[in-house]
């Protein structure tokens, strides 16, 4: 149980376009998702937490506008990286809380670069 | 502020080879330390969750262990295919989590 599923696990897009990452709970409903973002030999920097029915509370330095989350059902969870750049190129990662003793879940991370 | 230290960055093995990864923390009250492990471009799979000092929790050649300022993860005999970046995490009384550097674990035949 507990599986987290998300998509695309790669995907290229030019600059100034948008590319929308999916975070879906398979087994179990998420009240709350989690976004990370991930770069080379570096940990998992938390981007914003994801509640259902309500705005998402980002990190210190994580523009909203830029990252648009939206979670509107309790099973899905998207981020949306918006007019994308080349430094927006990394590994974005989602997380769900479960209701068993199994921690936090993860998706299997979505690479994005940005050409 | 809350902080995860892990050490050694990087840890090279000899298949068969025992050692242990630490994972020192400062935190304003624990909920729970997590260990992931995690391999190349794949999000992390969950380990373990230790919730106080004392506490002890196995899976096939893992062991980790947890005291009031760090976690160590035993590797018991380690095979190649336990040749991935290990991370802990801990999560705050406020329920933030925060992530360590990892360790990059190389179990070589």
């Amino acid at each position: 149980g507990a599986v987290v599923s998300q998509h695309p696990s790669r995907v290229i897009c030019k600059s100034g376009t948008s590319v929308k990452i999916e975070c879906r709970s398979l087994d179990f409903q998420a009240t709350t998702m989690f976004w990370y973002r991930q770069f080379p030999k570096q940990s998992l920097m938390l981007m914003a937490t994801s509640n259902e029915g309500s705005k998402a509370t980002y990190e210190q330095g994580v523009e909203k506008d830029k990252f648009l989350i939206n979670h509107a059902s309790l099973t899905l969870s998207t981020l949306t990286v918006t007019s994308a750049h080349p430094e927006d190129s990394s590994f974005y990662i989602c997380s769900a809380k479960s209701m068993t003793s199994y921690g936090y879940t993860f998706g299997s991370g979505t690479r994005l670069t940005v050409v | 502020e809350d902080q995860v230290t892990q050490s050694p960055e990087a840890l090279r093995l000899q298949e068969g080879e025992s050692s242990s990864l630490n994972c020192s923390y400062t935190v304003s009250g624990l909920r729970g330390l997590f260990w992931y492990r995690q391999d190349p471009g794949k999000g992390p799979e969950f380990l373990f969750t230790l919730y106080s000092a004392g506490e002890e929790k196995e899976k096939e050649r893992l062991k980790a262990t947890l005291t009031k300022k760090e976690s160590f993860l035993h590797i018991t005999a380690p095979k190649p295919e336990d040749s991935a970046t290990y991370l802990c995490a801990v999560q705050a009384d406020n329920n933030d989590m925060r992530f360590g550097a990892g360790t990059r674990l190389t179990v070589k035949p």
